[in-house]
């Protein structure tokens, strides 16, 4: 079984255009976040929820709206497509806290390419 | 701000040496993770430093963080090809592991 999940894979789509990106974890944590890389494979954080409740709201333009159903899925909305938004998207998940073994573990990716 | 640099950003070697990949960070942390990502793939967890002084191995790699030098190092012993891949350092600056600020990565290539 995937343990973080993100659909769809690849997204291609034209400017101005509304898309969004699901993402699934089945590990139990409670805590999801939602990364950027962009083509230098520099990865940002951008979103993080604990228990559903927005932590993390890193400096992103407010076309970008993370929404958290439950603690399993993270789902990240993007209204008004813009050229610079292609990168790939990672989701993450994790256990809150400072465990010894705490770390984040990393979706597959979602390829936006925005025309 | 807060910086986390990595370098070399790209190691080409040959299969069988040793190398060294650096992390240093900006301000005071004790949490620092190494992640591996192979092209087009995800990212997968390496390697977790809790504590000055913390030390991991795992295979032909090993992983060592200094708080007080805000110096985390990934060394390779006997560099294999199946080593080849992006390896990012990343530091979380929060306390509370909920947020990682990444390096810049280190692209690894390694030559028969």
């Amino acid at each position: 079984d995937t343990a973080v999940s993100q659909t769809p894979k690849y997204l291609v789509t034209q400017m101005g255009n509304d898309k969004s990106i699901k993402c699934e974890q089945n590990l139990g944590h409670d805590t999801m976040y939602w990364y950027k890389q962009d083509s230098k494979k520099f990865l940002k954080i951008m979103f993080s929820y604990n228990n559903k409740e927005l932590i993390i709201n890193e400096t992103v333009p407010n076309r970008f709206s993370p929404k958290s159903p439950d603690k399993a899925h993270l789902n990240l909305h993007i209204n008004s497509l813009e050229l610079g938004d292609s990168a790939v998207y990672f989701c993450a998940s994790s256990a809150w806290g400072l465990g010894d073994t705490d770390t984040q573990y990393f979706g597959p990716g979602t390829r936006l390419t925005v025309l | 701000e807060l910086k986390v640099e990595q370098n070399p950003l790209f190691l080409s070697m040959q299969e069988g040496k040793n190398y060294t990949i650096y992390c240093n960070y900006s301000t005071t942390s004790d949490r620092l993770y190494w992640y591996r990502q192979d092209p087009g793939k995800s990212l997968e967890s390496l390697f977790v430093l809790l504590s000055n002084g913390a030390v991991k191995q795992e295979g032909r790699l090993m992983a060592s963080l200094d708080t007080k030098a805000r110096l985390s190092t990934l060394h390779i012993t006997a560099a294999v090809h199946d080593l080849s891949a992006t390896y990012f350092c990343a530091v979380d600056f929060t306390g509370t592991a909920s947020k990682l600020t990444f390096g810049t990565g280190t692209r690894l290539q390694v030559t028969l």
